[in-house]
């Protein structure tokens, strides 16, 4: 089937550096998009989402940059902090309803 | 309470046994998901309600698994007849109408880790 996948499984980023964390999604009929960090022994936790009509958000100390053409997702953190240590998900939501996942990327920032 | 909640946090269980995992969204959420999510993997959607209605239950993996909902707001995930395939994290999520952005973000609970012996 369909689904959103990942190209780097772990990324280790200094302190202070900014993180950039890659997502390619296969179905193009998805026009919701969505990023998650979940913390170990925690569920994933809502960082920042873009609809199809937009090819850049930005939120606090993050930017989600959408690109249709080539189906690639990122997320951008700038100055990682130790607290940014996580695994980050992306998510797509073609029927409006379920979400699906990619596999994951682990951000581990060096002090 | 000020998100989800899930209990129990930990479950541990013999092959074979039944367990209960119960989920509490976010008042007034109309909106609950189910998610499981092997280790090492992305959550992978269960089922989903729409008040007390289960509108998709497509991501099921057997029919030892239930859920319902009866009452539009708790909702329990149920597995008959454990087996060691089923040790995962089950997650739930909930959204204020469907899962489509903006007001619909989907809010996750801590999860359940269920480990079958």
């Amino acid at each position: 089937g369909e689904s959103v996948g990942l190209h780097l499984p772990t990324l280790s980023v200094q302190e202070g550096d900014n993180s950039i964390i890659n997502c390619a999604y296969s179905n193009s009929a998805s026009d919701y998009f969505i990023w998650y960090k979940q913390e170990s022994g925690k569920g994933p936790q809502f960082i920042i989402d873009i609809r199809s009509n937009m090819d850049k958000r930005q939120g606090q100390r993050v930017t989600v940059l959408l690109n249709k053409t080539v189906k690639h997702l990122s997320l951008q953190i700038a100055a990682t902090q130790p607290g940014d240590s996580a695994v980050y998900f992306c998510a797509e939501n073609p029927t409006n309803m379920e979400l699906v996942f990619g596999a994951g990327t682990i951000l581990r920032v060096k002090s | 309470g000020a998100g989800v909640s899930q209990s129990p946090r930990y479950k541990v269980a013999k092959r074979g046994q039944d367990v209960a995992l119960r989920c509490d969204p976010i008042s007034g959420h109309v909106s609950l998901f189910w998610y499981q999510q092997a280790l090492g993997q992305g959550p992978e959607f269960l089922t989903y309600f729409q008040n007390e209605a289960q509108l998709d239950k497509s991501g099921l993996p057997s029919d030892r698994f239930f859920a319902e909902r009866p009452e539009g707001s708790v909702s329990t995930l149920k597995i008959q007849r454990t087996q060691q395939e089923d040790s995962a994290v089950y997650l739930c999520a909930s959204s204020l109408v469907g899962g489509g952005g903006g007001t619909d973000t989907q809010y996750f609970g801590p999860g359940t880790r269920l480990t079958v012996l």
